[in-house]
């Protein structure tokens, strides 16, 4: 089962602050957070392995509550680099294999 | 070091015509994996290769679809025939002998099957 994120797109200005969540149907021990600029590769962000564990990437945090299944990414005062399609992925019982949420579109304007 | 590679970056081809796409992994990495996104849904795995080995192609759509990876290195991803519905963005990602949950992804291939 692939997770769910939400929203699926949001417009931010540059400084403003955004969440992105990231739930699952199923118990989790580890949610996985990648970057995908246009065009570009995604790249990995983070990931979070302990229940409440939090981290952070440049101003990028995440926090991760096993027992609700699910994490969020928060975007602090945000900046025109952070604009990109960020996913979250859940392991699976299969090495290396990751289930994808359906990503959500961030666009930072100046 | 050089990341992953995937050739071409666009390819547009007719139903019923056969498509080849190529990953270079990271140097070293013994992982190699195709994922697929299609029309902004999911990144949905399709297998997954541990040198020479198919580990696992439980995401495979259908017998279409060849997987390859000769000596260990670079790998290649066979559509025959195509249909519409395999349009979308094809990735390799590639990670090292000890997973860490980090994958590696190329920048992928959009695949327009008209």
């Amino acid at each position: 089962q692939q997770p769910v994120q939400s929203p699926q797109a949001v417009i931010l200005r540059e400084g403003e602050d955004a969440v992105i969540n990231c739930s699952s149907s199923k118990a989790l021990y580890s949610v996985h957070w990648y970057r995908q600029k246009h065009g570009e590769a995604p790249v990995f962000l983070m990931i979070l392995l302990k229940g409440g564990e939090q981290k952070g990437h440049e101003k990028i945090s995440a926090s991760f509550n096993e027992k609700k299944q699910q994490s969020s990414l928060y975007l602090t005062a945000s900046q025109l680099s952070y604009s990109g399609t960020y996913f979250c992925g859940t392991p699976t019982d299969s090495w290396g294999k990751l289930q994808f949420g359906a990503g959500t579109q961030v666009v930072v304007t100046p | 070091e050089a990341g992953v590679t995937q050739f071409p970056s666009h390819s547009v081809i007719e139903k019923g015509q056969t498509v080849t796409l190529r990953c270079d992994p990271i140097s070293g990495h013994d992982n190699l994996y195709w994922y697929r996104r299609v029309m902004g849904k999911e990144i949905k795995f399709l297998l997954h290769f541990v040198k020479e080995s198919k580990q696992d192609e439980s995401g495979m759509p259908n017998n279409r679809f060849l997987a390859e990876r000769t000596g260990g290195t670079y790998s290649t991803l066979k559509v025959q025939p195509a249909e519409l519905e395999d349009s979308g963005v094809y990735f390799c990602a590639s990670s090292g002998g000890d997973w860490d949950g980090k994958l590696f992804f190329g920048s992928g291939t959009q695949l327009s099957v008209l």
